[in-house]
């Protein structure tokens, strides 16, 4: 069954220091998005990524957060200058349409020291 | 806020019986998702029930939905410890933007 992938899975960065998560959606999909869940907190919705394009954004989604699709399988989050609050597992998600089904990716925790 | 949010946050039950969670949400939806989570794991979808369906059924997972209400259940018949997980609804305004509750811990004891 095809799934999204993602690298790394585990990260431990400084403080300050610039993080990519990277992201491999499902082949075929179209729409592609970035949550976050704080340890032992709710899933929060950061960004959704439509035809090369930001579609939505959560308030979270400062300017320290930037996605892109570099080549067309790829689908990065960089986070410039991490603070200790970036702690979080980030998951990559994406769908075939607008609506439909979201899969999940296995996660990227993300340890900020 | 639109977030879904998940009742009980804890639940125990024997294998065998069934588990009922119970998700509540504030303004007009699309459709709703559930997914489950292991501990650390990723976000695993179990069903998609869109707003003009009120029942859908996979396998032994049973989920409701009551727009009036704004309201959905889902019910896991005959539970396994294997179903020990974190269940969570999430709502969508937008179709692209899906709010997710605190989720429901569900405990099945062998």
């Amino acid at each position: 069954e095809p799934e999204v992938t993602q690298t790394p899975s585990h990260q431990v960065t400084q403080m300050g220091q610039e993080v990519i998560l990277r992201c491999v959606p499902i082949s075929n999909h179209l729409y592609f998005y970035w949550y976050r869940q704080i340890l032992g907190q709710k899933v929060e919705f950061l960004v959704s990524f439509y035809n090369n394009e930001i579609s939505e954004k959560s308030e979270i989604f400062d300017d320290q957060f930037s996605v892109e699709r570099p080549d067309g399988s790829n689908f990065t989050l960089k986070i410039r200058s991490t603070k200790l609050e970036d702690s979080a597992m980030y998951f990559c998600a994406s769908s075939s349409f607008s609506g439909n089904t979201i899969y999940f990716g296995e996660g990227s925790w993300l340890t900020v020291v | 806020s639109q977030q879904g949010e998940e009742d009980p946050q804890a639940l125990s039950i024997q294998e065998g019986e069934n588990a009922t969670m119970n998700c509540s949400y504030k303004t007009s939806i699309n459709n709703l998702q559930w997914y489950r989570q292991n501990s650390g794991r990723g976000l695993v979808h179990l069903i998609l029930i869109r707003s003009n369906e009120r029942e859908k059924h996979s396998g032994r997972l049973r989920v409701t939905l009551d727009t009036s209400k704004k309201s959905s259940s889902l019910l896991i018949t005959a539970s396994r410890a294997a179903d020990t997980a974190s269940y969570f609804c999430a709502t969508d305004l937008t179709g692209n933007q899906f709010y997710f509750g605190t989720g429901t811990s569900l405990t099945v004891i062998p």
